[in-house]
Order: C-alpha cells, then sequence, then structure tokens
C-alpha cells in the first residue's frame, strides 16, 4: 500500500528550461511533505519541505507546490541546469502511524545541454 | 551537514553470517530509520525507531532487527544474511520537519 507516489520514473528537460517533478499521496492526515536529490553512491540530501498548511515553498531554484484538494505536490526547478540531473524523491511525514516517513519510488531527471 | 554517520560504509560477509550495520547521530534526534535501495524499489523503510528502545517494523523487515540502545546509535542486524539481502543501506534520522540522510553501507553477501 503505497501512500507516496511518484508516477513517472523519468524526466528529460533541456538546460535553462523549467523542470516540474510530480508527487501524489493518498493520506490526508500527512503534516509534511519533502523533497530530497539523490546522486549515485551518495546519500539522499534534503532539497526543500512545505507543511501541510502552506500551498508554496520556495528556495533558490527550487519551488515545491502543495495541492490538498488534489493530494497532489510537485517540485519546480527553474532554471535547470546539468547538475541538477539525479533521482529525486518525495516523501511525506505524519499519518495515523507514529514516526514513519513515507517515499515515493522516484524520478530520474535528466538535464541535457 | 547533519550529524549522522554510518558504519562500515561497505562489506561483503557469506551466506548465513550475522551482520551488524551502525547508525550514529549527534543530532539527539527522536526518529532514526533505516531503509534498503535496491533498483527500480526506490527507498523501501526496514526498521525505524521512535525513541529509545521503540522501535516498530517497516515494509522490508523480514530477516532484519533492530536495536536502539541509546539516543545517538540505531543498530541494524542481518541475523543470517542472505543473498537478497545484498543491497545499499540507508539510515536517516529526523526532527519535526526535516530528515537528513546518511552516506549508506553498500552490502554484499556471497
Amino acid at each position: 500500500d503505497q501512500q507516496v507516489k511518484q508516477n513517472s520514473p523519468s524526466l528529460s528537460v533541456q538546460e535553462g528550461r523549467i523542470s516540474i517533478l510530480n508527487c501524489d499521496y493518498t493520506n490526508s492526515m500527512f503534516d509534511y511533505f519533502l523533497w530530497y536529490k539523490k546522486y549515485p553512491a551518495e546519500g539522499p540530501t534534503f532539497l526543500i519541505s512545505i507543511s501541510s498548511i502552506k500551498d508554496k515553498n520556495e528556495d533558490g531554484r527550487f519551488t515545491v507546490f502543495l495541492n490538498k484538494s488534489a493530494k497532489h505536490l510537485s517540485l519546480h526547478i527553474v532554471p535547470s541546469q546539468p547538475g541538477d540531473s539525479a533521482v529525486y524523491f518525495c516523501a511525506a511525514i505524519g499519518g495515523s502511524t507514529l514516526g514513519r516517513l513515507y517515499f515515493g519510488r522516484g524520478t530520474q531527471l535528466t538535464v541535457w545541454p | 551537514d547533519a550529524g549522522i554517520t554510518q558504519s562500515p560504509r561497505h562489506k561483503v560477509t557469506e551466506t548465513g553470517t550475522p551482520v551488524t550495520l551502525r547508525c550514529h547521530q549527534t543530532e539527539n534526534h527522536r526518529y532514526m530509520y533505516w531503509y534498503r535501495q535496491d533498483p527500480g524499489h526506490g527507498l523501501r523503510l526496514i526498521h525505524y525507531s521512535y525513541g529509545v528502545k521503540d522501535t516498530d517494523k517497516g515494509e522490508v523487515s523480514d530477516g532484519y532487527s533492530v536495536s536502539r540502545s541509546k539516543t545517538e546509535d540505531f543498530l541494524l542486524t542481518l541475523e543470517s544474511a542472505t543473498s537478497s539481502q545484498t543491497s545499499v543501506y540507508f539510515c536517516a534520522i529526523r526532527g519535526d520537519t526535516e530528515a537528513f540522510f546518511g552516506q549508506g553501507t553498500r552490502l554484499t553477501v556471497v
């Protein structure tokens, strides 16, 4: 029973353009949502988070949007750079089980020159 | 960088032997997690802890046990290693709104 889903396994974007990574969830009790970037042979790196009471959070080139009615969030990267090429994971905190941290399966982003 | 370290970083072990991986934090966070990452599966939760001596199972807990006798340490034990447990293992720690990962342990069971 996957409560956080990333339905696109891969995304390819040209350098300078916008990258939009999507994530859906099923549990309306989640308190926070987080995005991570992961390079091969490294641990996931925290990028940005958003509280369930907000609909937008911005940090430099990264913006996360939350649509609670649709149970959907997205990460926008503008402008995309080749160094952004990595696997991006969406995660959620909260729900009925104390302390669980739920992850999607990830989306491989490739930014080409 | 968040104060989280995993040891060892690499290990090769034989089928049937017990193996213990260690996760150490200096952040005094309540929550600690063990995940494994395999191609096509993303990050799958093995076990997690919500306090000293308080642990719970994740989605792939069979064949694994954990212990947390101190806030700073969370140990993952493979009771009798099998080839299906060859994987990269990540530890994570979490505060209220953020979670940070260790660099991972690459375990190979031969």
